[in-house]
């Protein structure tokens, strides 16, 4: 089955930092598209940064400077870093594979960030 | 304010047809594959439906997908309250480089 299992939430200060963690099974992550989506209770989806198999990299413009995406295709996961927390950055922050075409195929349960 | 433009709820009578737009511009709808996504309270979102009507399995064929220059259509027949849920497109913007959605649409089966 494939699966993406999403940790490091929890509450953090604005200012501060953390590092989100992706852990994949049950398919080809290297071969994989990966992005981070994220929503905040009672709003929409966001997308928020994604990064190809040859590691290229694209971000939101409300994260942009402040947030990094990258993966370890050797440990099948995939990592968000998370720098100058805002307020608005508090979400549950989803774990997402996507196909060629950007279909979001695959989607984690999510980890909850709250920024306070 | 998201990119794709969304009515933010619909709703019908158990056994009728409902359609939920999805509007864009070219840089995402227009040229890029849209597909949309099923949210149930308290779960993440799950594909729902692609732009080619490919859907995951368990998925029923009640729900179908057309797209016409920047504007995409879900719709689902034979309604059932167990499809009330928030629906969400989806798809690439290729000028802003990002992933975009709309703003979601809350179905409600009277």
């Amino acid at each position: 089955e494939e699966q993406l299992v999403e940790s490091g939430g929890g509450l953090f200060r604005p200012g501060g930092s953390l590092r989100l963690s992706c852990a994949a099974s049950g398919f080809t992550f290297s071969r994989s598209d990966m992005h981070w989506v994220r929503q905040a209770t009672g709003r929409g989806l966001e997308w928020v940064a994604g990064i190809g198999t040859d590691h290229d990299t694209d971000y939101s413009d409300s994260v942009e400077g402040r947030f990094t995406i990258s993966r370890e295709n050797a440990k099948n996961t995939l990592f968000l870093q998370m720098n100058s927390l805002r307020a608005g950055d508090t979400a549950t922050y989803y774990c997402v594979r996507s196909d060629y075409f950007y279909t979001m195929d695959v989607w984690g349960r999510g980890t909850a960030v709250t920024v306070s | 304010q998201s990119v794709l433009t969304q009515p933010p709820s619909v709703s019908a009578a158990p056994g009728q047809k409902v359609a939920i737009s999805c509007s864009g511009i070219n840089s995402n709808i227009g040229n890029n594959f849209v597909s949309w996504y099923q949210q149930f309270p308290g779960t993440a979102p799950k594909l729902l439906i692609d732009e080619n009507n490919k859907r995951p399995s368990g998925i029923p064929d009640r729900f179908s997908v057309s797209k016409s220059g920047t504007s995409a259509t879900l719709a689902i027949s034979g309604l059932q309250t167990g499809d009330e849920a928030d629906y969400y497109c989806g798809t690439w913007d290729s000028d802003l480089s990002a992933g975009v959605f709309g703003g979601g649409t809350k179905l409600t089966v009277l």
